[in-house]
């Protein structure tokens, strides 16, 4: 079974300082992973995504995240947060053989503070 | 091009009743998967359609059921509704393919049940 840890429940950043929001699945077979963000009173939207290839992979919004087979991680990044960044942020993994099955963690929230 | 659309955004129901849900997808899109969000357990996948059928389903018991239409547009029902049930139901669609697996997410309907 597959399974999603999001090692943070609250992120506090000052403003204009780096955040890094940490990630780490299990899974048995090959997986895709994704960041979504749920801004209050809003669906999710997909900041990010690996499926295959680069370990690095960029974003919208300034965002970016590593991709390391070794240690099940998918960390996500951003060099530079902005007040408009605070937001519940979810990692998610797709089993490869699953079809349209997300599995969630319980999202990190990331408060930028001025 | 059109994002996916839920209706209705906000239900008050009583226990013991049933819900019907609707979901729209994005234009093209042959997929549409199910998801629960509450404060206590997160985002849990309830089952995703393709095609009119039933390909995954989570861990949830009969009273959530789901169907397709042939325009691909989906529904959920949930019957004799329990306290439990308050959450916000999203639905996302997507299109296997290419860009396999990524999820496009409604606004959600949020349900209280009472």
């Amino acid at each position: 079974a597959q399974s999603v840890t999001q090692l943070d429940s609250q992120v506090p950043v000052f403003e204009e300082a780096p955040v890094e929001l940490r990630c780490n699945y299990s899974s048995s077979v090959s997986v895709y992973l994704f960041w979504y963000v749920q801004y209050p009173n809003q669906g999710l939207q997909l900041l990010l995504k690996y499926l295959s290839g680069s370990t690095l992979v960029k974003g919208i919004n300034g965002f970016e995240a590593e991709f390391n087979k070794s240690q099940t991680s998918f960390h996500l990044r951003k060099p530079s947060v902005h007040i408009s960044d605070t937001a519940e942020y979810f990692c998610a993994v797709s089993p490869g053989n699953q079809g349209g099955k997300l599995i969630f963690g319980q999202g990190t929230e990331l408060s930028v503070k001025p | 091009k059109a994002g996916v659309t839920q209706t209705p955004r906000y239900l008050i129901k009583t226990r013991g009743q049933q819900v019907t849900l609707s979901c729209s997808p994005i234009s093209g899109h042959r997929s549409v998967s199910w998801y629960q969000q509450t404060p206590g357990q997160g985002l849990q996948f309830l089952f995703e359609y393709f095609s009119e059928t039933q390909r995954n389903k989570g861990n949830f018991p009969g009273r959530f059921s789901g169907r397709q239409f042939s325009n691909s547009r989906s529904e959920m029902n949930v019957s004799t509704l329990e306290l439990g049930d308050s959450a916000l139901y999203l639905c996302a669609s997507s299109s296997p393919g290419q860009e396999a697996y990524e999820q496009y997410f409604g606004p959600g309907t949020r349900l209280t049940v009472t």
